[in-house]
């Protein structure tokens, strides 16, 4: 059982159109990461958010974690065919510092 | 260079052959970590040392092994593969600040195939 939960798995999408990725789970995180995966690599930390209510922005990137600590969102605007990747969302629930990570959400970016 | 390197990057062996999966790093990281990564499944925790002479078993620890030989190096052994262990293995390492989160940092993968 995933301790994290995305949705969807899957997306494709058209340039320019926009895009939303959820991470959802029942549990309390101190903290919450998405990263992206492209082909034959590992994945890459895009942002870390640590309090309720908190929004970051990388530049067409927006990342939103929820109030209660226990989901978050991703969100791209006018996405281009390099966002194409997996994105995982990774929470950290101990003070060992293990992150958990959801199974990831496939965006394809078609031209 | 990079900073997190595995070797080798692509593996086939046969059922019931032991291999080692090797990483290093130059980061200067005392954490490292083994995941597995299948589709639908996401990075699936193995093994993990917070330093030289701390190793602990992650979630799917059975039918593997692992050795911290120095920082800078963390080995990961399947003693006698088996199909189901067909699977892209991630090495990582992080910087860990506490409650406020670590950045992991990981290699570009080895992936395995068991006939």
């Amino acid at each position: 059982t995933q301790l994290l939960e995305q949705s969807p798995q899957f997306l494709s999408i058209q340039e320019g159109e926009n895009l939303t990725v959820y991470c959802n789970s029942s549990s309390v995180f101190s903290s919450l990461q998405w990263y992206r995966q492209e082909p034959g690599e590992g994945p890459v930390l895009l942002v870390t958010v640590v309090t309720g209510g908190e929004v970051k922005k990388l530049k067409r990137l927006t990342f939103q974690f929820g109030d209660a600590r226990k989901d978050s969102s991703l969100h791209i605007t006018a996405a281009q065919t390099g966002d194409t990747g997996l994105y995982l969302c990774a929470g950290l629930t101990d003070s060992w510092g293990k992150l958990q990570f959801g199974a990831g959400t496939q965006v394809v970016v078609t031209p | 260079d990079a900073d997190v390197t595995q070797t080798p990057r692509n593996r086939i062996t046969k059922t019931g052959k032991r291999i080692m999966l090797e990483c290093s790093q130059t980061k200067g990281h005392d954490r490292m970590y083994w995941y597995r990564q299948d589709p639908g499944l996401g990075l699936r925790l193995i093994y993990y040392s917070f330093d030289v002479k701390d190793i602990n078993k992650g979630e799917i620890s059975d039918g593997y092994s692992v050795s911290r030989q120095a920082q800078a190096k963390f080995s990961l052994s399947l003693e006698s593969a088996i199909p189901n262990q067909t699977a892209l293995y991630f090495c990582a390492t992080s910087d860990f600040f506490g409650g406020r989160g670590e950045t992991q940092y990981f290699g570009p993968g080895t992936r395995l195939l068991v006939l």
